[in-house]
């Protein structure tokens, strides 16, 4: 069984358009993330969340709009998407305490904006 | 910033050979980890060490900290071509900073 998914894995898209991006994670971690990794392979954290309540958002645009109904779920929609938006996005989870666990990755979602 | 950086940004060695990966980072740490990813794959976690330990092991890894220099390296001994990947350091102070990895590639 996966740890943690996200869905879809491939996503193309006409600029202006709004998509969205799903991430489960069945460990039972109380704190779930939304990476961006750029074509230089950096990885910029954008979001993370604990217990469904957010306590990082790193000067995100606000066109990005992450949801977590519950703590196994971190949703991220984006709308009005430009070129720029075009990276891979890495969904997340650990333990409830940053500083001593590890985190664990779903396999990607590549947003291709054209 | 408090990413890391990676050094060098990518390696290429005969499988068999050792590979090493430096890591240097900006302010105070928590703990430091290492990740790996297979290209078009997710993170995958391989070793953390904790501010106040100085050289870990795990199987053929093997990974130092020098808090004084902000920096750490790991090593692959014996490596095979499976272990060609990107490798990150991850610092953890109040969330995880990535650097931006070193590409290794194993050459059978």
């Amino acid at each position: 069984d996966t740890a943690v998914s996200q869905t879809p894995k491939y996503l193309v898209t006409q600029m202006g358009n709004d998509k969205s991006i799903k991430c489960e994670q069945n460990l039972g971690h109380d704190t779930m993330y939304w990476y961006k990794q750029d074509s230089k392979k950096f990885l910029k954290i954008m979001f993370s969340y604990n217990n469904k309540e957010l306590i990082i958002n790193e000067t995100v645009p606000n066109r990005f709009s992450p949801k977590s109904p519950d703590k196994a779920h971190l949703n991220l929609h984006i709308n009005s998407l430009e070129l720029g938006d075009s990276a891979v996005y890495f969904c997340a989870s650990s333990q409830a305490t940053v500083n001593t666990g590890e985190l664990f990755f779903g396999e990607g979602s590549r947003l291709t904006v054209l | 910033s408090q990413q890391g950086e990676e050094d060098p940004q990518a390696l290429s060695i005969q499988e068999g050979e050792n590979a090493t990966m430096n890591c240097s980072y900006k302010t105070s740490i928590n703990n430091l980890q290492w990740y790996r990813q297979n290209s078009g794959r997710g993170l995958v976690h391989l070793i953390l060490i904790r501010s106040n330990e100085r050289e870990k092991h795990s199987g053929r890894l093997r990974v130092t900290l020098d808090t004084s220099k902000k920096s750490s390296s790991l090593l692959i001994t014996a490596s095979r071509a499976a272990d060609t990947a990107s490798y990150f350091c991850a610092t953890t102070g109040n969330q995880f900073y990535f650097g931006t990895g070193t590409s290794l590639t194993v050459i059978p």
